[in-house]
């Protein structure tokens, strides 16, 4: 089945301990994104990246890193979280490019206290 | 400034009262507009692709419309089902996607 998947689903953490959000997906995609997700805020676009080892910054970069060395996997990691992080957080993938839609997965629910 | 705008925020519908959503947008190199339905504790469910001007998608009750500033999601004869937040998003020449805030749709039994 083609999917993407994240882990954890659900996260609580404190602030300043580094934490790590999996992305995966099995559909031989090239661009791969994160987005965090806010009541009346929308889906706002962390990260892209449109191929292994070709990275960008979307809207809200500020605290998170990501890295593509495979090209199914797309970790998200935040170094030192604070509470305003504290969000519902999307992975998603599409074909190629920013031309094609996105497939997402499930979501990662993270709460910073 | 790239930007995408949604109305109505939230629309009540007796079931099979049609009705219309709209994407309003600003944004330098289109590249594509999408829409997508959300359910609650779900990830987005892509519906739609638009390309240029003029272009028409239909699926079932839910037809997509695009013009060079906006683009309607026409919904005919809704049922309960189809209850849920709709998304549009536009790919811009910068390789980015934006989201619009969504239009939350409740279809009445």
């Amino acid at each position: 089945e083609a999917q993407v998947t994240q882990n954890p689903r659900y996260l609580i953490t404190v602030t300043g301990k580094k934490l790590t959000v999996t992305c995966s997906q099995n559909m031989n995609h090239e661009y791969m994104s994160w987005y965090r997700q806010d009541p009346g805020l929308g889906l706002r676009q962390i990260y892209y990246s449109m191929n292994v080892e070709v990275t960008d910054k979307g809207d809200v970069p500020e605290g998170y890193k990501v890295s593509r060395k495979e090209k199914r996997n797309f970790p998200l990691i935040l170094e030192s979280p604070s509470p305003n992080q504290t969000s519902l957080y999307f992975c998603a993938s599409s074909f190629q490019g920013a031309t094609y839609e996105q497939y997402f997965g499930p979501g990662t629910r993270l709460t910073v206290t | 400034e790239d930007q995408v705008t949604q109305s109505p925020e939230a629309l009540r519908l007796q079931e099979g009262e049609s009705s219309s959503l709209n994407c309003s947008y600003t944004v330098s190199g289109l590249r594509g507009l999408f829409w997508y339905r959300q359910d609650p504790g779900k990830g987005p469910e892509f519906l739609f692709t638009l390309y240029s001007a003029g272009e028409e998608k239909e699926k079932e009750r839910l037809k997509a419309t695009l013009t060079k500033k906006e683009s309607f999601l026409h919904i005919t004869a809704p049922k309960p089902e189809d209850s849920a937040t709709y998304l549009c998003a536009v790919a811009t020449g910068t390789y980015k996607y934006i989201f619009g805030t969504g239009t939350r749709l409740k279809v009445l039994a």
